[in-house]
């Protein structure tokens, strides 16, 4: 298995550029979530999903989009970028069902918008 | 009000000796789980340890064990017997109720002295 996933690991944007990052997990897990890191900041939820065709905002969702087409990937969108959301971008997943359900990270993706 | 606070920013322990991070919460919601999580310098999300709001025993999980105060809505996390490879950040987080969100505070960069 290789459990959560994410490209690319590494991009550099100009001001007011597009891209997508994606997420994928092989746990077949229900729920996933982007965050984004910041220096003295942790980790702050962006967006998440609790199942395929539904997202829901996070704590900081202004200025990003996200889809859940498919049960096993995440897109986080950036439709016009700004040196603000320069970051790094960790996607995770969990299981439904009750209990601990940990989450589970990818590898994060450092983006750089000049 | 911060949900999760961390107070120390960074700590250092020698090699052999036990350490604790501190971890306090905020929340209104009886059911709560509180989580710590390793961050090694290499990026990665590392799940260490689980604690329910309703176990009435402090989580361990090989040489870490959660100090759960729940009167003073703390979780700190113990490190028995420290080795090198603790050297990382460590997060603590809480899911509240049986919600989507999870709440992270701000880390604790660790520093293991040989």
């Amino acid at each position: 298995n290789a459990g959560v996933t994410q490209t690319p690991k590494f991009r550099v944007l100009k001001t007011g550029q597009s891209m997508t990052l994606l997420c994928a997990q092989d746990m077949n897990h229900e729920y996933m979530y982007w965050y984004r890191q910041d220096p003295g900041m942790g980790l702050r939820l962006i967006h998440y999903s609790v199942g395929e065709g539904t997202t829901a905002k996070g704590e900081v969702p202004d200025g990003y989009n996200v889809s859940r087409l498919k049960k096993q990937n995440f897109l986080l969108g950036l439709e016009s970028a700004a040196p603000s959301q320069t970051s790094v971008y960790f996607c995770a997943s969990s299981y439904l069902a009750g209990g601990i359900r940990e989450q589970f990270f990818g590898p994060g993706t450092r983006l750089t918008v000049l | 009000a911060q949900k999760i606070t961390q107070t120390q920013p960074g700590m250092f322990v020698q090699e052999k000796e036990a350490v604790t991070l501190d971890c306090t919460y905020d929340t209104s919601d009886p059911s709560y789980g509180l989580f710590w999580y390793k961050q090694p310098s290499s990026g990665e999300m590392i799940f260490l340890i689980y604690q329910g709001s309703y176990d009435q025993q402090n989580a361990t999980e090989g040489r870490y064990s959660l100090n759960f105060q729940k009167a003073r809505k703390s979780a700190n996390l113990v490190i028995s017997a420290s080795q090198l490879g603790d050297s990382a950040m460590y997060f603590c987080a809480m899911r509240e109720g049986y919600g989507n969100q999870f709440y992270f505070g701000t880390g604790t960069s660790l520093t293991v002295i040989p």
